[in-house]
């Protein structure tokens, strides 16, 4: 069974761009979350999409946005990048949104850079 | 407002003792917790998870001990192994959200 898989594995763009990051959820699994891991810092939860709506975002400005589409894959979007964007993103896909443990199987995420 | 907080950085073991990671919270409202490991240039792969209801889990050679009072957990790796050097990630989950609250991490070596 394929795992949450991620694209592309290194983006570099320059300030004031925009980045799209593209997450494939394991096969069955309707949940995506997003997550920001930057230098020095734990994992930060970012977005929670399920059955294609916005369940849950964390403390991040509106540029930082995404969708779930039909088929259960997900997109985020950062504009106006800022330098402090630069971070390693993480997908993590759930089979159910309030199961049991919520076990969250991640993907290897997409290293941002923002020069 | 860190909610997870893992106050050791790193942790450094011989192989085959034991090896316990701390982890404290703030927000008793939480309903899992979980224990992610997290190797280079991979995503975080999930450990062994505790219920708030629960004082401990085992798993093999894992174990997790959840102590509500002191809204403390630790995880407990015996006997260590080389293999386990990597970054272990406390997380924290409640149902309304959705979310997995991370702590910072710690760093565990195991030496040969």
């Amino acid at each position: 069974e394929a795992g949450v898989t991620q694209s592309p594995t290194h983006l570099i763009k320059t300030r004031g761009q925009q980045a799209t990051l593209r997450c494939s959820p394991i096969s069955g699994h309707t949940s995506v979350y997003w997550y920001q891991q930057a230098l020095g810092l734990g994992l930060q939860f970012l977005l929670w999409y399920d059955e294609g709506e916005e369940r849950n975002r964390g403390n991040f400005p509106p540029r930082f946005s995404g969708r779930q589409f039909p088929n259960y894959s997900s997109e985020l979007n950062v504009n106006a990048l800022e330098l402090e964007d630069s971070a390693l993103y993480l997908c993590a896909s759930s089979l159910v949104p309030s199961g049991n443990h919520n076990e969250q199987f991640f993907g290897p995420g997409t290293r941002l850079t923002v020069l | 407002d860190q909610q997870v907080k893992q106050n050791s950085p790193s942790l450094s073991v011989q192989e085959g003792r034991i090896s316990i990671l701390n982890c404290d919270y703030t927000n008793s409202m939480f309903d899992y917790f979980l224990w992610y490991k997290k190797y280079p240039a991979e995503g975080p792969t999930f450990l062994i998870s505790i219920s708030s209801i629960k004082d401990k889990n085992e798993d093999g050679r894992f174990t997790v001990f959840l102590n509500k009072s002191a809204k403390h957990l630790s995880l407990h790796i015996v006997p260590s192994q080389p293999g386990d050097s990597a970054v272990y990630f406390c997380a924290a989950f409640h149902y309304n959200t959705g979310k997995l609250i991370f702590g910072q991490g710690t760093t565990l070596q195991v030496k040969p």
